[in-house]
């Protein structure tokens, strides 16, 4: 298993101001994800965090937006950049172990006002 | 249409009531997850199964490959089981596909 801690758990912020959430797993894991849950959606993958490499976007999400960093196999942190309303949600990252199962981290609430 | 459909959306039940959610989906997989996530955003995950059934104390998860079908059912369910239970499958390049959720209310 892996134990996943994010912070800020939870933060309010402006409009045109950036955020950055950290994320940390107590083991090496291969694979971290970063997603997003909208108030009352379900959970929607923003990207895979690549160790030493640039990460993979899915479609909708962009670089520019949502800057990703994964220095080593252990932490990865997510920007939400010039933030506006629309992007308070939660974010979550995830560990992806070898045999497919994911662990999640316990989240991050963003109010954007 | 959705990969993973999750039925139903919203579920009120009494304390002690056998529960039961229902998941379809329609890629290939090769593993289900049942997930709990509780009012403060944190997910937990309570199974992870590619077939037959499992069993976690008062928690059961079925799946049936062949039909792309899974249930979780709670027995003797309690005040605490309140969550939203979703479900998600691991499809091709182990990308998680998730439902939409079902918040379950279990009054006492």
């Amino acid at each position: 298993s892996a134990v996943i801690s994010q912070k800020p758990s939870r933060d309010i912020c402006q409009r045109g101001t950036s955020l950055t959430i950290q994320c940390q797993v107590d083991s090496q894991v291969t694979m971290m994800f970063w997603y997003r849950q909208q108030p009352g959606q379900s959970l929607t993958l923003i990207a895979t965090a690549n160790q030493g490499s640039e990460a993979t976007y899915e479609s909708g999400f962009v670089i520019d937006k949502f800057p990703i960093s994964r220095p080593n196999l252990t932490f990865s942190t997510l920007t939400v950049s010039n933030m506006s309303p629309e992007d308070s949600s939660i974010y979550l990252c995830s560990a992806g172990l070898a045999g497919g199962e994911q662990f999640f981290g316990p989240g991050t609430r963003l109010t954007v006002l | 249409k959705n990969e993973v459909e999750q039925s139903p959306q919203n579920l009120t039940a009494q304390e002690g009531e056998f529960i039961t959610i229902n998941c379809s989906y329609s890629v290939g997989i090769s593993a289900l997850h049942w997930l709990q996530q509780h009012p403060g955003g944190g997910i937990v995950s309570l199974f992870m199964l590619s077939s037959g059934k499992k069993k976690h104390g008062r928690l059961i998860a079925t799946i049936n490959i062949q039909e792309k079908h899974s249930s979780l059912h709670i027995t003797a369910s309690h005040p605490r089981d309140s969550a939203v239970y979703i479900c998600a499958v691991t499809g091709n390049f182990n990308k998680f596909y998730f439902g939409s959720g079902t918040k379950l209310n279990v009054k006492p």
